[in-house]
């Protein structure tokens, strides 16, 4: 059974760097296929789709976002890690943790999520 | 590249059967079979119910079904339940190798 556990601060001040881990169990960041990837969700609205990581380090992210965001993986910790840069209110937001295996095009599961809210 | 757009509520009786619409464009839906569909209770994460625009994971209900024509996706529910009041969105890979999902859909069982 594969899970997905996201970790990182509930609160940050706007201009400010989110960084936010979410450790896989039960599947391994080197298996060939793999991926890994958040999503998040504003208070009341609907995903948004942010970045993506495979096993072979390709990369993948939302091109309204990319100048803000870096992923990268931590295989010896089986983690996946997003930076998000000069955070603003408007990030605030539920960010999920989520699998996607190489050319299948969907994401399961997905981590039970964690809250950010940008506050100064 | 902008969000897919699905109705924002849609419901139905319960026993009755309701669909809910997803419609982006030939870059994403209408270009690829890589369509997805997410059902979300509040407060809890999005659970995979439709991929490859009408395939089932293992434990979703046949009830749930899933189609596409052109640049729309479909899903339906048949013999609507109380349990399936919740928000559904779409997904759908794109052109840009991407992805990108749908406003959400309220589903309400009258």
């Amino acid at each position: 059974q594969i899970t997905l556990k996201e970790s990182g601060p509930t609160l940050v001040k706007p201009t400010q760097t989110l960084t936010l881990t979410c450790t896989f169990s039960g599947l391994s960041l080197s298996t060939s296929g793999v991926g890994g990837g958040w999503i998040r969700q504003p208070p009341g609205k609907a995903l948004e789709w942010l970045a993506l990581i495979y096993w072979n380090d390709d990369k993948r992210y939302s091109p309204s976002l990319k100048s803000r965001l870096t992923i990268t993986k931590d295989t010896s910790k089986n983690q996946v890690v997003l930076t998000m840069t000069n955070m603003d209110p408007v990030d605030t937001a539920t960010y999920y943790c989520t699998h996607e295996k190489w050319g299948e095009g969907w994401f399961d599961p997905w981590g039970q999520g964690t809250q950010v809210t940008v506050s100064s | 590249q902008s969000a897919l757009t699905q109705p924002a509520s849609v419901s139905g009786s319960p026993g009755q059967s309701i669909t809910i619409s997803c419609t982006g464009t030939s870059s994403d839906v209408g270009g690829y079979n890589y369509v997805s569909w997410y059902q979300q209770y509040p407060g809890k994460a999005p659970k995979l119910m439709i991929y490859d625009v009408n395939k089932r994971p293992s434990g979703v209900s046949d009830r749930f079904s899933g189609s596409k024509s052109g640049n729309t996706a479909s899903l339906t529910i048949s013999g609507l339940q109380a349990e399936d009041e919740a928000d559904y969105y779409c997904c759908s890979h794109t052109s840009s190798i991407t992805w990108v999902f749908g406003g959400g859909t309220k589903v309400t069982v009258l």
